[in-house]
């Protein structure tokens, strides 16, 4: 089992949809990542986030510290959000990133 | 602001020949990092510097890798030599700052360099 599981693996929607990705971890972390990947393109950090939750425009992260688990959510999805949505986590005194595997969605028109 | 460089984007190599990565992090950030991403996975560490030393290289297959960031600033990922399950895109990153006692800073990543080995 991996340290960071993400589901969907895949995930297709249309246009205006709201859209829930969920990421759970098997043990304490000192923070959150959520990252974009764009098919050829570099990844793009969206959120790192150690409690709560975090907004920016459409986005939503939150994070339940005792749940272990974190959720990014999109309001009003796009075509534009299409792209492989990455849960990556930190640990206190081991400042790499483990990474899930990934979810790959897809806004149709 | 400039990004993360990395140069080649692609490469394509046969089997037991050698193939290096060259990686320009954003000016002014002491740590950087090297990923390794299979296709359907997400990335794996390879390696971390801060500065010009190493801080975790745990995952990184010592046989036939190598990397160094000499001055502190670019580095270099060495594969000799390669394997077909090598071929997977190899990512740069670099962040601000790193403390041990701190949260992990933001990481900025660039564009890749996708690797087949046939």
């Amino acid at each position: 089992k991996n340290e960071v599981e993400q589901s969907p693996q895949n995930l297709t929607a249309q246009e205006g949809e709201f859209i829930t990705i969920n990421c759970s971890y098997s043990v304490g972390i000192s923070a959150l990542h959520w990252l974009q990947q764009h098919p050829g393109g570099g990844i793009v950090s969206l959120f790192m986030l150690s409690s709560g939750k975090k907004k920016h425009g459409r986005l939503i992260a939150t994070i339940n510290i005792q749940e272990k688990h974190s959720s990014l959510h999109i309001t009003a999805s796009h075509p534009r959000d299409s792209a492989v949505y990455i849960c990556a986590v930190s640990h206190q005194g081991a400042q790499k990133l483990v990474f899930g595997q990934g979810t790959r969605l897809t806004i149709n028109p | 602001e400039a990004g993360v460089a990395q140069s080649p984007r692609y490469k394509i190599i046969e089997k037991r020949q050698s193939v290096a990565f060259w990686c320009n992090p954003i000016s002014g950030h002491a740590t950087l990092y090297w990923y390794q991403q299979i296709l359907g996975q997400g990335p794996k560490l390879l390696i971390q510097f801060q500065n010009n030393g190493v801080v975790d290289d745990s995952q990184l297959p010592k046989d036939r890798f190598s990397a160094e960031r000499l001055k502190g600033v670019d580095s270099t990922l060495k594969i000799q030599p390669a394997k077909l399950e090598d071929s997977a895109v190899y990512l740069c990153a670099s962040s601000l700052r790193w403390s041990a006692s701190s949260s992990t800073d933001t990481q900025y990543f660039g564009p890749g360099t996708r690797l087949t080995v046939l």
